[in-house]
């Protein structure tokens, strides 16, 4: 089966720096991505590891582990408009379907 | 391109009625997923067509559901003699069929249904 775990909440300050983490274990493995989520709103595609090693965009970055089934989403200079959920998901199959943890629900504070 | 649409972005249902969403994918995409995501839970696949053919169903989609891609193009979800657990908000997601998960893969803005 197919099972990806990460914090149900977080709370940082403005400015500070983040980590959450995600571990899976899964049948097969394409890749995994992080995704942003306001609520009420669709996910938005924030990163993809399919390697190894430390993915850098902007505040964003992921970590990958694929000998672990560990990942981690670092979010730098925290802004108040961070505050959403943070869903790990990990491709698999042919088809690449994505099977998503439940999110992080991430509360930036002043 | 806009992106992935969907259409309605709301709909409210009375239980036993039967209801239809609409997903236009990005043009280019040859693969669209449905996903059903339920507040406080992350999104759970339920189907995916390439092109015309749906290639694989998950185990969450009861006799109920039903989805089409007739063209290859736009998809809709069905849900016949709806349930109050069928509230959820359904989403689209289109891609690329490539060697790269990532490939393009959106997700729509998605549709919320409420069965009173």
């Amino acid at each position: 089966g197919q099972n990806i775990d990460q914090p149900t909440e977080m709370t940082a300050t403005e400015g500070a720096i983040v980590q959450i983490n995600c571990t899976y274990q899964t049948s097969g493995f394409n890749g995994l991505f992080w995704y942003q989520q306001h609520a009420g709103e669709a996910p938005t595609f924030l990163s993809y590891n399919v390697l190894d090693g430390l993915e850098e965009k902007g505040r964003f970055s992921s970590f990958l582990s694929r000998s672990k089934g560990y990942s981690y989403l670092l979010l730098k200079e925290l802004q108040m408009k961070d505050s959403a959920s943070y869903l790990c998901a990990v491709a698999t199959g042919g088809g690449n379907k994505l099977t998503f943890g439940t999110g992080t629900q991430l509360k930036v504070e002043l | 391109d806009t992106g992935v649409s969907q259409d309605p972005r709301h709909k409210i249902t009375k239980r036993g009625q039967n209801v239809t969403f609409r997903c236009d994918p990005i043009s280019e995409h040859n693969r669209l997923y449905w996903y059903r995501q339920t507040l406080g839970q992350g999104p759970e696949f339920l189907t995916y067509f390439q092109n015309e053919a749906q290639l694989e169903k998950s185990r969450l989609l009861s006799d109920r559901f039903s989805a089409e891609r007739p063209k290859g193009s736009f998809s809709t979800l069905e849900i016949q003699r709806t349930e109050q657990g069928d509230s959820a908000m359904y989403l689209c997601a289109s891609s690329l069929a490539t060697y790269r998960a990532d490939y393009g893969y959106t997700f729509g803005s998605g549709t919320r249904l409420t069965v009173v």
